[in-house]
């Protein structure tokens, strides 16, 4: 298996507080994503990294931001929870070809 | 039009069935394509990736048809640890364009 970790796997949290999702490879892979996975809607993309302190947003990036600062880290921060944000967050790290998904985390925000 | 789009399912198959999943994609400039197959409450795993002659692995086929942007995924002989949902993927026409994802067709595969 890829060497990818998400911290933490699973979290409440309370809506209005922050919260910092992490991912760490140690495949020294150049791209690394942020997706949520939602009943009926599938993985979506947050962001994504092409290159450390290189970001793009993806389909759902309102609420979130993410930093990059060295190859093998990728932070997700919500800045203020918001109930809407409960779902389940994959991290995904690849080259130019197939992507690797970490186990993922499960937030729930009440 | 969403950028990838799959067969919503459910697809309810007897074992030793034989099962088709279609895919289509919007950006004609993409170039990499892959299956996933992603088990309840687990984190997608590649299946197969898809090339333009189109490609086997066992009982999984994979086919391309860039002209009609279309993807296929056929299943034959289907087995009960078939059941998953399988995710059709597809990345643009640059390094720096992320994977893109449709929302998956669930199998269940019946005894």
């Amino acid at each position: 298996d890829a060497g990818i970790t998400q911290s933490p796997r699973h979290k409440v949290t309370e809506t209005g507080t922050p919260v910092t999702l992490r991912c760490h490879q140690t495949e020294n892979h150049r791209y690394m994503y942020w997706y949520r996975q939602d009943p009926g809607h599938g993985l979506r993309l947050i962001h994504y990294s092409y290159g450390v302190k290189d970001t793009d947003k993806g389909e759902v990036s309102d609420g979130y931001s993410v930093s990059r600062s060295k190859t093998e880290d990728f932070l997700l921060t919500l800045e203020s929870a918001t109930s809407s944000q409960t779902s389940v967050y994959f991290c995904a790290i690849s080259e130019l070809g197939e992507a690797f998904f970490g186990q993922g985390t499960r937030l729930t925000v009440v | 039009r969403k950028e990838v789009e799959q067969d919503p399912g459910p697809f309810n198959v007897p074992e030793g069935a034989t099962v088709a999943f279609n895919c289509t994609y919007s950006n004609s400039a993409s170039q990499s394509f892959f299956w996933y197959r992603q088990d309840c409450r687990k984190e997608p795993k590649l299946l197969m990736s898809v090339y333009s002659s189109g490609n086997e692995d066992g009982r999984f086929t994979a086919q391309l048809n860039r002209a009609s942007q279309y993807i296929s995924l056929l299943i034959r002989d289907s087995k009960l640890s078939d059941s998953a949902t399988y995710l059709c993927v597809v990345r643009g026409d640059s390094g720096n364009t992320p994977l893109v994802f449709g929302k998956g067709t669930r199998l269940s595969v019946i005894a």
